[in-house]
């Protein structure tokens, strides 16, 4: 069983529309989880980062940890063609220095 | 504050050279992660370092190895080079207190013909 997983997509979602990026880990005792956004080309950059069970909202995008379901979920609202990119969920190894990473999904924002 | 900086950042070798790769990161991080990204593979974990010393490594040859500086800054070394090891190489800086953020440099585009 891979640590991380994820959809791979494509996620394709209207303008203004909610895009909704899931994400599964298979380490009980993880405790620091991240979403990171990759444009085609480029390296990740960090968008959001959560650590308690519930919601962490920064702007457009929330983050939403369950950990008794091992699942993290990245919310993007009034999604633009500029979100467009590849998602990376991120989950740190029982060393806690290594991040873990799933294979990213695919999201497309049709104008 | 200057983000992470990595040199070079395109390289093309053939098979059986080495390669030494340069990281620089965040002032202020005692930290460096180093990452192999590939379309296959995605995003594997190569070492970590903090204040000189590799805390954690991840599952790769012996072929791969890596060094940080007093400085904080990192190199990563990679000999007789394989074609399967061309991939986009990145370095991560974090203030080095285990579960923090990391924060990626633009990474490395190796080629190997």
């Amino acid at each position: 069983q891979k640590e991380v997983e994820q959809n791979s997509g494509p996620l394709s979602v209207p303008e203004g529309a909610i895009a909704s990026l899931n994400c599964t880990y298979s380490d009980r005792g993880s405790q620091s989880f991240f979403w990171y956004r990759q444009y085609s080309g480029k390296s990740p950059e960090l968008i959001m980062s959560i650590y308690s069970n519930g919601d962490k909202e920064d702007g457009r995008f929330t983050a939403q940890l369950n950990k008794a379901s091992q699942y993290v979920s990245l919310l993007i609202r009034d999604s633009q063609p500029s979100d467009s990119a590849t998602y990376l969920c991120a989950v740190y190894s029982n060393s806690g220095y290594a991040l873990n990473f799933g294979k990213g999904t695919s999201l497309l924002v049709t104008p | 504050k200057a983000g992470v900086t990595q040199t070079p950042r395109y390289l093309i070798k053939t098979r059986g050279q080495q390669v030494t790769l340069s990281c620089s990161p965040i002032s202020g991080h005692r930290s460096v992660s180093w990452y192999q990204q590939t379309p296959g593979q995605g995003l594997q974990f190569l070492f970590e370092y903090f204040s000189e010393t590799q805390r954690n490594k991840g599952n790769f040859p012996g072929r791969f190895s890596g060094r940080q500086f007093s400085n904080s800054r990192s190199e990563m070394n990679v000999s007789t080079l394989e074609l399967g090891d061309s991939a986009l190489y990145l370095c991560a800086s974090s203030d080095g207190t285990g579960g923090n953020e990391q924060f990626f440099g633009p990474g490395t585009r190796l080629t190997v013909l």
